[in-house]
């Protein structure tokens, strides 16, 4: 089966940029989509195909994805953004449907 | 307002059945395919099953194929979660989510239920 590797955690100041990182073997070349989790809630779709926002989604909010690793950037991070963020990705050609374990994102 | 409100989750013993139900509303049901993705407490989120629009497909995780069947009934808007032989090892939220796309399969879900707990232990 597919491995995708997250950090557990990531730290920013309020104001920072922050960067999730999503690790798996040629993950540039399958689709990825990014979630946010808030405790108690279900998760909610930030990102999806690597860089497409849904509607809702704030502008701060961006991903990109290449080689070995796909990547969500929150600019300007606000105490609200603290959360759980999940990556998931999806190779048609292959079955694998996988999530990420999660980073905890927390604003010092 | 786009909704999913899922329903029969609980406590069940190791080995029996139990069936999870989905309520949509606020949106065209039958255009688009639908999942269910479950997430143990602390863990990350588990994709479980999908069920295309017209019903024509279906696909498990290896972790639940042969035990689960999902089903759908576009004339109720209503989704379903058929668990049979569960295991210690299913208890958990267990979430009906909505692919993003009509008529399309893009494992991108923009719109899940609140959840629904199942808990299989004796």
């Amino acid at each position: 089966s597919y491995v995708v590797t997250q950090p557990p955690s990531v730290s920013v100041a309020p104001g920072k940029t922050a960067t999730i990182t999503c690790g798996g073997n040629n993950i540039g070349r399958k689709s990825v989509h990014w979630y946010q989790q808030k405790p108690g809630q279900a998760p909610v779709l930030l990102i999806y195909y690597d860089s497409d926002r849904p509607a809702g989604t704030p502008e701060r909010f961006s991903g990109s994805n290449s080689g070995d690793t796909a990547t969500l950037t929150i600019s300007r991070v606000e105490a609200g953004d603290e959360a759980d963020y999940y990556c998931q990705v999806w190779d048609s050609s292959n079955s694998h449907r996988v999530f990420g374990g999660g980073t905890k994102l927390t604003v010092l | 307002e786009v909704q999913l409100v899922e329903s029969g989750g609980g406590l069940v013993q190791p080995g029996r059945s139990l069936r999870l139900s989905c309520a949509a509303s606020g949106f065209n049901f039958y255009n688009y395919a639908m999942h269910w993705v479950r997430q143990s407490p602390g863990k990350g989120p588990e994709w479980v099953s999908i069920i295309t629009w017209d019903s024509g497909t279906v696909d498990y995780a290896d972790s639940v194929k042969g035990r689960f069947t999902i089903s759908r009934d576009n004339a109720k808007n209503a989704l379903y979660l058929q668990m049979n032989r569960l295991r210690p090892e299913d208890t958990a939220f267990y979430y009906c989510a909505k692919d993003l796309r009509v008529g399309a399969i893009t494992y991108a879900f923009d719109i899940w239920g609140q959840g629904a707990m199942v808990t299989v232990s004796s």
